[in-house]
């Protein structure tokens, strides 16, 4: 059982380069997220989806979008890539019950640096 | 809306010593509660969680929280640090809307 699976681990991206961070979970979870991790602020909510099809913003989703044409992936693309963006990238799944979600399974982690 | 406060962004405990790290939070609807642990260089993993029932909840590793509605709070204790305990903990809450509220961390520091 992988879990949640998020590739690549590392990535130096120029200013201006595109991207797209993956994101895979084998245990038939509505609830997908991304999140970035910055020193001091926590975990930051990008983007969200409660079902294939069903995507959401979340409190910095500015420069980023998202799709989720199946329950298992959850790819995130960086459009443009900014210094700003250098952070670290957290891709995390979950049931819902209601409007609550349930534990939520985090991938290791991507570590992104934009110059 | 709902949202987590963690005071403190740094706790620095004796080995031996209660680990006490706060969690205040807010909800508009009953919330379920978590705390997750962050080891250096690794994800998020769960520690334990409240959703309904038993306000006192026992987790991983010897860590427990109690579930307090008047108080707003969820803090997470530790009868005796030891020194694996060091990483950093997050408070997170889920309410009304379909997403997860992280608060800012704390990181413990065990000092032997």
């Amino acid at each position: 059982n992988a879990g949640v699976t998020q590739t690549p681990k590392f990535q130096v991206l120029k200013t201006g380069q595109s991207m797209t961070l993956q994101c895979a979970q084998d245990m038939n979870h509505e609830y997908m997220s991304w999140y970035r991790q910055d020193p001091g602020m926590g975990l930051r909510l990008i983007h969200y989806s409660v079902g294939a099809g069903i995507t959401d913003q979340g409190e910095v989703p500015n420069g980023y979008n998202v799709s989720r044409s199946t329950t298992e992936d959850f790819p995130l693309r960086l459009l443009s890539a900014a210094p700003s963006q250098t952070s670290v990238y957290f891709c995390a799944s979950s049931f819902l019950t209601g409007t609550r979600n349930t534990e939520a399974f985090f991938g290791q982690g991507t570590r992104l640096t934009v110059v | 809306a709902q949202s987590v406060t963690q005071l403190g962004s740094h706790v620095s405990v004796s080995e031996g010593a209660l680990v006490l790290l706060r969690c205040n939070y807010s909800s508009s609807v009953p919330p379920y509660l978590f705390w997750y642990v962050q080891y250096p260089n690794q994800g998020l993993q769960l520690l334990l969680k409240y959703t309904t029932g038993a306000t006192l909840v026992k987790g991983i590793n010897g860590f427990e929280a109690e579930f307090k509605k008047s108080e707003t709070s969820f803090h997470l204790t530790k009868p005796s640090a030891h020194m694996s305990d060091a990483a950093e903990y997050f408070c997170a809450v889920t309410g009304g809307y379909q997403k997860v509220t992280f608060g800012t961390g704390t990181k413990l520091q065990v000092i032997p």
